[in-house]
């Protein structure tokens, strides 16, 4: 398998523009996670889906920021509008759900983007 | 709610020393606990887990992990430290939450390795 898959690797906008990161998690994986790295806060968890149902959005940060999954192979992450403090890399990983314990989860390379 | 601490934010060792990371949880129930890495521009990636059974495990690249529940620890370990290693290295612990699974990271240590 390919691993968690994202796009575009690296991004620059402009404060105002509306930026959309894109994921395909691993096949046959059933939840979702959408992750945000900085410096400052550390990896703070944005949403998790899973059977592409959103289950906990508690991290997103304010109405800017959307995902969506419409399908268990893609899905996807808006921020409208972008702001400079946004700047940060966003990850993407997969995971499979059973009634057991917590898989693992399966990283993507993350998207870097920086709003100026 | 599950929480994570993890002590140091960067450690240096020289290459061929031992290392141990520290990671504390704090959680109500049986915890299961991750230990990840994380290199330059790349994403995370397991280096062993703890759900249940023998205490001391080993995972990947020659590092281990011991649960101590009486300390609500779950350290990290290598005998000797190849340049490789250098990275940042996450604990985290999982719980199941209002019937879905929740994982909470830490807040990193990051790893040098000195010639």
């Amino acid at each position: 398998d390919a691993g968690v898959i994202q796009s575009p690797r690296h991004e620059v906008t402009e404060m105002g523009q509306e930026v959309t990161l894109r994921c395909k998690p691993i096949s046959g994986h059933n939840s979702l996670f959408w992750y945000r790295q900085t410096m400052m806060r550390g990896l703070e968890l944005l949403i998790y889906f899973n059977n592409n149902v959103p289950i906990d959005d508690s991290g997103m940060p304010e109405d800017r920021f959307s995902a969506k999954m419409p399908n268990a192979s893609f899905s996807t992450l808006k921020i409208q509008p972008s702001e400079p403090r946004d700047s940060a890399v966003y990850f993407c990983a997969s995971s499979l759900k059973g009634s057991g314990p917590p898989y693992e989860q399966y990283f993507g390379p993350g998207t870097r983007l920086t709003v100026t | 709610a599950q929480s994570v601490t993890q002590p140091d934010i960067h450690i240096t060792v020289s290459e061929g020393a031992s290392l141990e990371l520290r990671c504390n949880y704090s959680y109500g129930a049986t915890p299961y606990l991750f230990w990840y890495v994380q290199s330059p521009g790349q994403g995370l990636q397991l280096l062993l887990k703890y759900f249940s059974g023998d205490t001391l495990v080993q995972g990947i690249k020659g590092f281990e992990a011991e649960f101590k529940r009486s300390q609500s620890s779950f350290n990290l370990r290598k005998p000797s430290v190849h340049w490789s290693d250098a990275a940042e290295y996450f604990c985290a612990v999982g719980a199941r939450s209002g019937g879905y699974q929740k994982v909470t990271f830490g807040t990193g240590t990051k790893l040098q390795v000195i010639p």
